[in-house]
């Protein structure tokens, strides 16, 4: 167990809906990254947030947001689902520190847009 | 960006064998590789990492190897055992405040008791 808890473990959706995923960094972590599986694109990195504040932006649409709260947990939410958002998103978190950063995942959501 | 390719795909090996997986990466600037194994339905576990101002590092049965001139590293597992079946990533990231990680596409290794 890495300490990082996402929910849901699954979601089921259609096509033009809307879900947020939730995520909780490990305790003392501020750092928080999330992560798209697909079998086509393997893992490619959404976004990155530091103690509340954006800090680096992947592969992330438009129709993709984040953020992370005072309490440091993270939402991502994706919009206007399309049946190629379908995948596995992980969510990672880190202490912060440049050139210490281990980055430590979270058991990820299971997306489906039908 | 950075590019990191892994070879091979698919790796099938005897009980008590060894296992290597081979990654390159494209910039220069990167510095942190990490390995993680991920098994089926489970996030990506970290099982080694290294920084570009060391060549090897060993932990127990897995070391990873570093080679910056050549802008390759490679995982070794020795004595391998049915559990280490599972698919393991490679990454690389640049330091900087955002280490965001670039991922090899995989490598599904299995280990024949």
């Amino acid at each position: 167990d890495s300490g990082v808890t996402q929910t849901p473990k699954h979601l089921i959706t259609a096509t033009g809906q809307r879900v947020t995923l939730r995520c909780s960094p490990r305790s003392g972590d501020l750092s928080v990254y999330w992560y798209q599986q697909s079998l086509d694109q393997g893992l490619q990195f959404l976004i990155q947030y530091y103690n509340g504040e954006e800090r680096a932006k992947g592969n992330i649409l438009e129709r993709f947001s984040a953020q992370q709260f005072p309490d440091l947990h993270s939402e991502l939410n994706l919009s206007s689902l399309e049946l190629g958002d379908s995948a596995l998103y992980f969510c990672a978190s880190s202490v912060g520190q440049v050139d210490t950063d281990t980055q430590y995942f979270g058991p990820g959501t299971r997306l489906t847009v039908l | 960006g950075e590019n990191v390719e892994q070879h091979p795909s698919t790796l099938s090996v005897q009980e008590g064998d060894s296992a290597v997986i081979k990654c390159t990466y494209s910039d220069s600037a990167s510095n942190y590789f990490p390995w993680y194994k991920q098994e089926l339905g489970k996030g990506p576990q970290l099982i080694i990492d290294i920084r570009s101002n060391v060549g090897e590092k060993k932990d127990q049965r897995i070391a990873v190897t570093l080679n910056k001139t050549a802008k390759h590293f490679s995982l070794h597992i020795t004595e391998t055992q049915p559990e280490d079946s599972a698919v393991y990533f490679c990454a690389a990231a640049t330091s900087g405040s955002a280490r965001q990680l670039t991922f090899g596409s995989g490598t599904q290794l299995t280990v024949l008791p």
